[in-house]
């Protein structure tokens, strides 16, 4: 079983749906848990990153944690075309400040 | 916001040569700073960890010979590839580590390598 699970997608929406990003995870050592949005050829950019269970929002995101059942959620409200581009999950154990990141999801919004 | 700049965005080089690309932390002080390998449509793969004044940490399978990490001050890391091969072509992309913060990294643009 691999550390963290990601579902690669392609994942395709319209203009203005609700998105749901999700991602696993099997290593209790994770602490700290962040969502990055990567374009095509880009850098990754850093959105979200949270430290404990539950919800911290961000405009239209929205990021989620759920340590008991190892299960972490990015949720885009009122997506926009824009916002097409893979979107990475990482994790940091927080003793060398490694990333152990997900696939990624390739998220299309379709004006 | 933490802004990383690489250097150079683009490059190409004919096998057997050497390539040095830069990794630069702008507004803040990195003592951490990671070198990612991205082939397409795949995710990041962690070579190596590079900390300012000591040597860098490979990951399992990285020729630390063949990929050579200089942390010479807090807001500049650098990765040359020697003796480039074909296969090196590749997306090569840096983070930095905040040292004010507990664990956000920052990631810079990344640099496309190819190797003819």
């Amino acid at each position: 079983q691999k550390e963290v699970e990601q579902d690669p997608g392609p994942l395709s929406v319209p203009e203005g749906a609700i998105v749901s990003l999700n991602c696993t995870y099997s290593n209790s050592a994770f602490q700290y848990f962040m969502w990055y949005r990567q374009y095509s050829r880009k850098g990754p950019e850093l959105l979200m990153y949270t430290y404990s269970s539950g919800n911290k929002e961000d405009g239209r995101f929205t990021a989620q944690v759920d340590k008991s059942s190892k299960y972490i959620s990015l949720f885009i409200r009122d997506s926009q075309p824009s916002d097409s581009a893979t979107y990475l999950c990482a994790m940091d154990g927080g003793s060398n400040y490694k990333l152990t990141f997900g696939k990624g999801t390739l998220l299309t919004v379709n004006p | 916001g933490a802004v990383v700049s690489q250097h150079p965005s683009w490059v190409i080089c004919k096998s057997g040569t050497s390539v040095k690309i830069e990794c630069r932390s702008l507004d803040f002080q990195a003592t951490t700073m990671f070198w990612y390998r991205q082939f397409p449509k795949q995710s990041l793969m962690l070579m190596a960890t590079s900390n300012e004044g000591s040597k860098a940490t490979y990951e399992q399978g990285v020729e630390k010979d063949k990929f050579l990490i200089n942390h010479a001050s807090l807001t500049l890391s650098t990765l040359t590839v020697t003796s480039a091969h074909p296969e090196d072509s590749s997306f090569y992309i840096c983070s930095a580590r905040d040292s004010g913060t507990v664990y956000e990294q920052y990631f810079g643009p990344g640099t496309r390598l190819t190797v003819t």
